[in-house]
């Protein structure tokens, strides 16, 4: 069975710019979660989605957004890029409904790189 | 706010040492708690998950335990091996209000086995 895939695997990018990065779940899962990992900052949660619907967001200005589609794939858009948005971007997959006791699991992650 | 801490923040065995990490949350209110590896530039690999009604999960030579009242899990490694060498995060699920809840990570601890 696939596990949750990411692309690109790298990506570079100029300052102001906009970076698409991608991920598919799990099959079976519906809820799918982004987060960002900066140097020296852990894991921080960017958003959650569940059946297409936005169901909750990090800390985060508002040109970090994204969208889901009807094959639970997931779409994670920054737009105005600053060089500060340079991480690792991963992204997991669960299955929902559970009330938060699904495991989670991970994808291997996107780098973005901002010049 | 939950919050997650991780000590120590980087240890370093010799192999087959038996070796405990250390979890602490702010919050006892939680769902679940996950441990993960993370090897340099990747992705996180889901090591054990322990619900909030459980004490312990064993997988292996991983043992994860669970006091929700005093806000601590530990991760017990018997018999490291150098290819153990990675960074091990602890996340929590709680509630993160409005019906909605979310993981939080600690910042990971790093550790590194010695042939």
């Amino acid at each position: 069975e696939a596990g949750v895939t990411q692309s690109p695997t790298h990506l570079i990018k100029t300052r102001g710019q906009q970076a698409t990065l991608r991920c598919s779940p799990i099959s079976g899962h519906t809820s799918v979660y982004w987060y960002q990992q900066a140097l020296g900052l852990g894991l921080q949660f960017l958003l959650w989605y569940d059946e297409g619907e936005e169901r909750n967001r990090g800390n985060f200005p508002p040109r970090f957004s994204g969208r889901q589609f009807p094959n639970y794939s997931s779409e994670l858009n920054v737009n105005a890029l600053e060089l500060e948005d340079s991480a690792l971007y991963l992204c997991a997959s669960s299955l929902e409904g559970t009330g938060g006791l699904a495991e989670a699991f991970f994808g291997q992650g996107t780098r973005l790189t901002v010049v | 706010k939950q919050e997650v801490t991780q000590i120590p923040a980087a240890l370093s065995v010799p192999e087959g040492e038996n070796l405990v990490l250390n979890c602490s949350f702010t919050d006892s209110a939680i769902y679940n708690l996950q441990w993960f590896r993370q090897d340099p530039g990747k992705g996180l690999t889901s090591l054990l998950l322990i619900q909030s009604s459980q004490r312990e999960q064993t997988s292996g030579r991983l043992n994860a335990s669970l006091d929700k009242s005093s806000g601590r899990s530990t991760l017990y490694i018997a018999a490291s091996q150098p290819g153990d060498s990675a960074t091990y995060l602890c996340a929590v699920c709680s509630d993160s209000g409005a019906g909605s809840y979310q993981l939080t990570f600690g910042k990971g601890t790093k550790l590194s086995v010695i042939p």
